[in-house]
């Protein structure tokens, strides 16, 4: 099963306006990053956040870590028809047998001008 | 750099054929992920290598799926023999660093149809 669960799966909104995405988790994380994938394309690392962090900005993009809800949110502020894409949620679980980032189902984000 | 490059674009291929799919990581990465998207399951870690050694490939769905990686420029997935329900995107991607905290680099993905 998945460990992210992103919410909304789909948003859709005006230019000019913020869209907020969630992502929900199960067990402890050590990061949790977000990527957009744009239709047809490969994923785009956006940001990430350490577990010891709680929020995180990058231009437009503000990224909150509530570990004790086990959730996290991204905030594209002042929205562009250019950033209508999917975005993903992934963790970087703490006890697993390996190194991996699991992916949540993604948000499709439209942006309409 | 040129990023993580994928080959080829495009794939379709008859149920039973071999399927060979190719990457190149960035330069001086040394993890490199497979990575398989569908609707129906989202994205899934196939396998992993670091410094060219398979970490874990407890996500090769079969026997089917191997992968190998001769060196720190190339990887091939492969699927012998191919079958409809491997129809997908699948994606490498590579990252620099010792461990899952830095973030992927992704190809652009070979979508692959089985028929």
């Amino acid at each position: 099963s998945q460990q992210g669960e992103e919410d909304p799966q789909a948003l859709s909104i005006q230019e000019g306006e913020n869209a907020t995405m969630n992502c929900s988790y199960k067990t402890s994380i050590n990061n949790l990053q977000w990527y957009r994938q744009n239709s047809g394309r490969g994923l785009v690392h956006l940001i990430l956040i350490r577990s010891n962090e709680r929020e995180k900005h990058s231009g437009r993009l503000r990224v909150t870590l509530d570990t004790s809800k086990k959730s996290s949110s991204l905030l594209i502020t002042a929205s562009r028809a250019a950033d209508t894409a999917s975005y993903f949620c992934a963790t970087a679980i703490r006890e697993t047998s390996g190194s991996r980032l699991t992916f949540g189902e993604g948000t499709q984000l439209t942006v309409n001008p | 750099d040129a990023g993580v490059i994928q080959s080829p674009r495009h794939e379709v291929t008859e149920m039973g054929q071999e399927v060979t799919l190719r990457c190149k990581p960035i330069s001086g990465h040394d993890y490199l992920f497979w990575y398989r998207q569908t609707m129906m399951r989202g994205l899934e870690l196939l396998i992993y290598f670091n410094n060219n050694v398979p970490i874990d490939d407890s996500g090769m769905p079969e026997d089917r799926f191997s992968a190998k990686m001769p060196n720190a420029s190339f990887s091939t997935l492969k699927i012998q023999p191919s079958e409809p329900r491997d129809s997908a995107v699948y994606f490498c991607a590579s990252s620099l660093g010792r461990s899952y905290n830095e973030k992927l680099f992704f190809g652009s993905g070979t979508q692959l149809s089985v028929l």
